[in-house]
């Protein structure tokens, strides 16, 4: 069975500041790993995502997430805050075989502090 | 646009009514997901369909849950008798088969129950 921790439901950082948010999974096989990110009114969108090969994977507007099999952990990171960044952050985990269908942390709301 | 669309994006009505929700998938993508979110919590799987084959119910959907995707196309899900708690928003996601597990979402169906 698979889950999902993300550590931390409030984060607030300074513009311009790192950001980091962790996730943590639990799976019984090799899972694919997930970060999407949802803005106020509108749906969830995929920010990076792992499958196989490299750990550190890069995605759009500037995040990188790094895949830890030994720390089985996934954390988001973005070196410097923009205010649009302010969003709910998703950690989500699924199976690498099967019907592909998510399971998610309980999200990570991020500020970002002008 | 050929993404995913909802309809409609936001739903109240009386407990002990049944509502029903559509999901238009992206054209060329035979599976199709329903999730509910509740405020403050990640998506929750409640279903699957790998074109009209309803292939995976959550222990989430109960009897008064029904979902049909009748042509391998759209898919609705109806409550029946609807509780307070089922308020949430229910999210609908598709996806090829196979694939790296990379879901795409609308921007979802809220619904109040009062």
């Amino acid at each position: 069975a698979q889950s999902v921790t993300q550590l931390g439901s409030h984060v607030s950082v300074s513009e311009g500041a790192l950001v980091l948010l962790r996730c943590n999974y639990s799976s019984s096989v090799p899972p694919y790993l997930f970060w999407y990110v949802q803005y106020p009114n509108q749906g969830l969108q995929l920010l990076l995502k792992y499958t196989t090969g490299a750990t550190l994977v890069k995605g759009i507007n500037g995040f990188e997430a790094e895949f830890k099999k030994s720390e089985t952990s996934f954390h988001l990171t973005k070196p410097s805050a923009h205010m649009s960044d302010a969003a709910e952050y998703f950690c989500a985990v699924s199976e690498q075989t099967g019907a592909n269908n998510l399971f998610f942390g309980t999200g990570t709301r991020l500020t970002v502090i002008p | 646009d050929t993404g995913v669309s909802q309809d409609p994006r936001h739903k109240i009505t009386k407990r002990g009514q049944n509502v029903t929700f559509r999901c238009d998938p992206i054209s060329e993508h035979n599976r199709l997901y329903w999730y509910r979110q509740t405020l403050g919590q990640g998506p929750e799987f409640l279903t699957y369909f790998q074109n009209e084959a309803q292939l995976e119910k959550s222990r989430l959907l109960s009897d008064r849950f029904s979902a049909e995707r009748p042509k391998g196309s759209f898919s609705t899900l109806e409550i029946q008798r609807t509780e307070q708690g089922d308020s949430a928003m229910y999210l609908c996601a598709s996806s090829t088969n196979g694939g790296t597990g990379e879901l795409f979402f609308g921007e979802g169906s809220r619904l109040t129950v009062l």
